[in-house]
């Protein structure tokens, strides 16, 4: 079946810091990717995404790679700000009806000024 | 532009009272679903549509129910709330599986 698998946290970092957040997926098919973020108390705003191996995801200075020989997506930024402190998933959507995503559980990132 | 609409954003019910989350969207998506967050669970999907006038179960189905008379309205209905179903119930659309889903800001649900 379809799932997604991302690395526990919490995670707390210094500003300025590089980040990243694994994630490793299996599906059956060639599934499209996404990485979403949520703010507290708000629902999930998609963050970017792939549709295709070797796409690069990129926004907000946050970017990811689809790697279909590892089934990985792993979210990185270079320098990440007090701002950026936020809740992120990872997750796919179904490679062959199209209408399910997968979510990962979430980690959870505190940046400290 | 309003995108998802969930209402109401808090709730708080008796074990087995009855209510309906309302679900609206604006974007003309076909695909509408309704998920439960979960402190350590991630999200999981509850009911999916695909249409109006299709519904599929998800993940989580048991307890719920959902119908979808319009393209844009998406209510999920609990019968007979249990404390299990306390929970943070999110609504999302998209238009297919590469676009992204879009996200309602959420209900929170207390059953006690």
């Amino acid at each position: 079946g379809n799932s997604v698998t991302q690395m526990e946290g919490p995670v707390t970092l210094s500003e300025e810091a590089f980040l990243t957040i694994n994630c490793t997926y299996t599906a059956t098919g060639y599934p499209s990717l996404f990485w979403y973020v949520q703010y507290p108390g708000e629902g999930l705003q998609l963050l970017l995404k792939a549709t295709k191996a070797d796409d690069k995801g990129s926004n907000k200075g946050f970017e990811a790679t689809y790697r279909k020989e590892t089934t990985s997506f792993h979210l990185e930024k270079g320098s990440v700000q007090v701002s950026d402190s936020a809740v992120y998933f990872c997750a796919l959507s179904d490679p062959l009806t199209g209408n399910q995503f997968y979510f990962g559980t979430g980690t959870s990132l505190t940046v400290i000024p | 532009n309003a995108g998802v609409t969930q209402t109401p954003k808090f709730q708080v019910l008796k074990t087995g009272q009855s209510m309906t989350l309302q679900c609206a969207q604006d974007m003309n998506h076909e695909y509408m679903s309704w998920y439960r967050q979960d402190p350590g669970m991630g999200l999981r999907l509850i009911h999916y549509s695909v249409g109006a006038g299709i519904t599929d179960q998800g993940e989580v189905p048991n307890g719920y129910n959902v119908s979808r008379s319009t393209t844009e309205d998406f209510p999920l209905r609990l019968l007979s709330a249990a404390p299990s179903q306390t929970s943070v119930y999110f609504c999302a659309s998209s238009n297919n599986r590469e676009s992204p889903l879009h996200f309602g800001n959420g209900t929170r649900l207390t059953v006690t």
